[in-house]
């Protein structure tokens, strides 16, 4: 079965860290682009980032550019969020997702989301 | 950067009403458009991409259609199952963007 399981979410001040991971079961996923999105409480989907296969190709949203860095390690099957100087509107369940690429484009599997709260 | 517009934000239907959820996007997105349930509590689950194309496993009574700016998700006979909130999403260009969502509540 395929499953992604993220972890690494909690509660943190603000202007403090916190390094998100996400683990892929079931599959092997260095060939696909792997991204993270959030969601704020009782709000929509929000894209954060995208990081290509091979890790050649990284984007992020305005929201959080030179803040946050996603990485993935494909020897461990595994993606991950650095978020620094992090704030309130930060706050949000964050979902590991597979981008899936071909003649056309999705999102799917996603995880099961951990929850980041950034409070004092 | 492109915008989705979900329309509308907020439905009230029956079980067995056809439900429509519009999605506008502000230029062209080649079609690269999916769409995604979220029941309360739960992850999204895609339903639909490239437009139109059922992910499988997903009942046959959604569908989706348009073309360039203008975008549909039809539900054709509402099932209880089916309450929940609906996002469209481009992804032709980045920063990758959602909808606003569209719930779907019973009446």
């Amino acid at each position: 079965e395929v499953q992604l399981l993220e972890s690494g979410g909690g509660l943190v001040q603000p202007g403090g860290s916190l390094r998100l991971s996400c683990a892929a079961s079931g599959f092997t996923f260095k060939y696909n682009a792997k991204s993270w999105v959030r969601q704020a409480p009782g709000k929509g989907l929000e894209w954060v980032s995208t990081i290509s296969g091979g890790g050649e190709d990284i984007f992020y949203a305005d929201s959080v550019k030179g803040r946050f860095t996603i990485s993935r390690d494909n020897s461990k099957n595994t993606l991950d969020l650095q978020m620094n100087s992090l704030r309130a509107e930060d706050t949000a369940i964050y979902y590991c997702v597979i981008f899936g690429w071909g003649s056309h484009r999705w999102f799917d599997p996603w995880g099961q989301g951990t929850l980041v709260t950034v409070s004092s | 950067d492109i915008q989705l517009t979900q329309s509308p934000s907020f439905l009230s239907a029956s079980v067995g009403d056809r439900v429509t959820i519009n999605c506008r996007a502000s230029q062209g997105i080649n079609n690269y458009l999916a769409w995604y349930q979220q029941k309360p509590g739960k992850t999204p689950k895609l339903l639909i991409y490239g437009v139109s194309t059922l992910q499988s496993g997903v009942p046959s009574r959604f569908s989706g259609s348009g073309s360039g700016t203008e975008f549909t998700l039809t539900i054709s006979s509402l099932q209880p199952e089916d309450f929940a909130t609906y996002y469209c999403q481009q992804l032709n260009s980045y920063p990758l963007t959602f909808g606003q969502g569209t719930k779907v509540e019973i009446k």
